[in-house]
Order: C-alpha cells, then sequence, then structure tokens
C-alpha cells in the first residue's frame, strides 16, 4: 500500500507554544490529505480536509484559527497547533488518498503542560 | 447521530477461530466501505475494503461481506491470531473518490492462545 509519513511522533510543548505536524505521502501525490484528532477511546474525529493549492476546509466546532492547515505542495500538508492548551492534548493523525483508499500517518501524540 | 455504528465495544476469541465483526451504517449514499486496524498510539492501517456494488470480498484470513439492504457488514478473520488483536474501525465513504471517511468507533478484539 501507499506510504504517509508523519512527524513527529511524540511532542511536549509548554502552554501557549505553537506546535507542527507533517504529513507526507512518500509514494504518491496527493491533492487532499485530512487531519484526525483521536481521544482515549474515542473514535477518529475528522477536523478538517486539506486541500493542496487552497484553503483547508474545517468540520463543525473545529476552530481554523488554532489548527492552521497548510498543503503548499501535493505530497506535504502541516497542521499547526497555535497557542497551545492542555485541552489540545491528543493523538493528531493524517490521511492522504491516491484514490478511494485513505492511507494514515503513525499519528502524532501531543502533550501540552 | 452516529452513521456508522459498531455496536461491540470488544471481542475476545481464541487462537485458531473465527472473529467476526461487525459494523451498520445509516446513509444510503455510502457506497465504498473499508475496515482498519489499530494499534494504540499508531495510525490506522488499511485491512480491506468492498464496493457497494459487491457483496463480498476476500484477501487472504480476512473477508468482508456485505448487505446492502439490511445496510449491514462483518469482517470474518480465519484464523484468528494473537497478532491480529487490536482495535478495529469500520469506515465508509460517498460517491466521491476523495470524499470524507465516517468511521464508527471501533471494537477492540483480543485473541487469546
Amino acid at each position: 500500500g501507499a506510504v504517509v509519513s508523519q512527524h513527529p511522533s511524540w511532542v511536549i510543548c509548554k502552554s501557549g507554544t505553537s506546535v507542527k505536524i507533517e504529513c507526507r505521502s512518500l509514494d504518491f501525490q496527493a491533492t487532499t490529505m485530512f487531519w484526525y484528532r483521536q481521544f482515549p477511546k474515542q473514535s477518529l474525529m475528522l477536523m478538517a480536509t486539506s486541500n493542496e493549492g487552497s484553503k483547508a476546509t474545517y468540520e463543525q466546532g473545529v476552530e481554523k484559527d488554532k489548527f492552521l492547515i497548510n498543503h503548499a505542495s501535493l505530497t506535504l500538508s502541516t497542521l499547526t497547533v497555535t497557542s497551545a492548551h492542555p485541552e489540545d492534548s491528543s493523538f493528531y493523525i493524517c490521511s492522504a488518498t491516491p484514490g478511494y483508499i485513505q492511507y494514515f500517518g503513525a499519528g502524532t501524540r501531543l502533550s501540552v503542560l | 447521530d452516529q452513521q456508522v455504528k459498531q455496536n461491540s465495544p470488544s471481542l475476545s476469541v481464541q487462537e485458531g477461530r473465527i472473529s467476526i465483526l461487525n459494523c451498520d451504517y445509516t446513509n444510503s449514499m455510502f457506497d465504498y466501505f473499508l475496515w482498519y486496524k489499530k494499534y494504540p498510539a499508531e495510525g490506522p492501517t488499511f485491512l480491506i475494503s468492498i464496493s457497494s456494488i459487491k457483496d463480498k470480498n476476500e484477501d487472504g484470513r480476512f473477508t468482508v461481506f456485505l448487505n446492502k439492504s439490511a445496510k449491514h457488514l462483518s469482517l470474518h478473520i480465519v484464523p484468528s491470531q494473537p497478532g491480529d488483536s487490536a482495535v478495529y474501525f469500520c469506515a465508509a465513504k460517498g460517491d466521491s473518490g476523495y470524499s470524507t471517511l465516517t468511521f464508527g468507533k471501533g471494537t477492540m478484539l483480543l485473541v487469546s492462545p
């Protein structure tokens, strides 16, 4: 299957700082990538759809100024959690699709102190 | 309103036996269904998918069955192995190639030796 790389896998930051998470499709081009968040023992919650060369589409209830998404190339999308607070601590996962199947990155564990 | 439901939060099976994971959906516009396997602190791994025009798809030990009239699908794992122990997510998508996935809450499968 296709490979999606996500970095970093784990990040700890102080409250008020910003954190950037990268998502790369390694062996295919992805005009669309997706960002999810998973709370403990919960399902994956779609946060936003990242579109190459245009603005991301955010799901209801997700603050676009809080979670900045940049999809500058066909293989890279970034999610920046701005002014992170402890309630932003979570597991963030990206995915990309060359067609019908979404392939996921390994996820990023964000811990905000 | 949950459009994809996995009503069993957990399932325990003995090694060598069959594991059957169930999934129900409510949106008749869904036309493609996927199963993902997820270990803790990792991204989901694609397992198998099925188009709505089929009622069965098989890949090695994994078989997915789709009953459109009942809006029900199931994943069969035969024979089950301890390494299959993970959380299994059912997901559904609409008829656009890049439309978003709707996930169920997952079923934790435990295969004991």
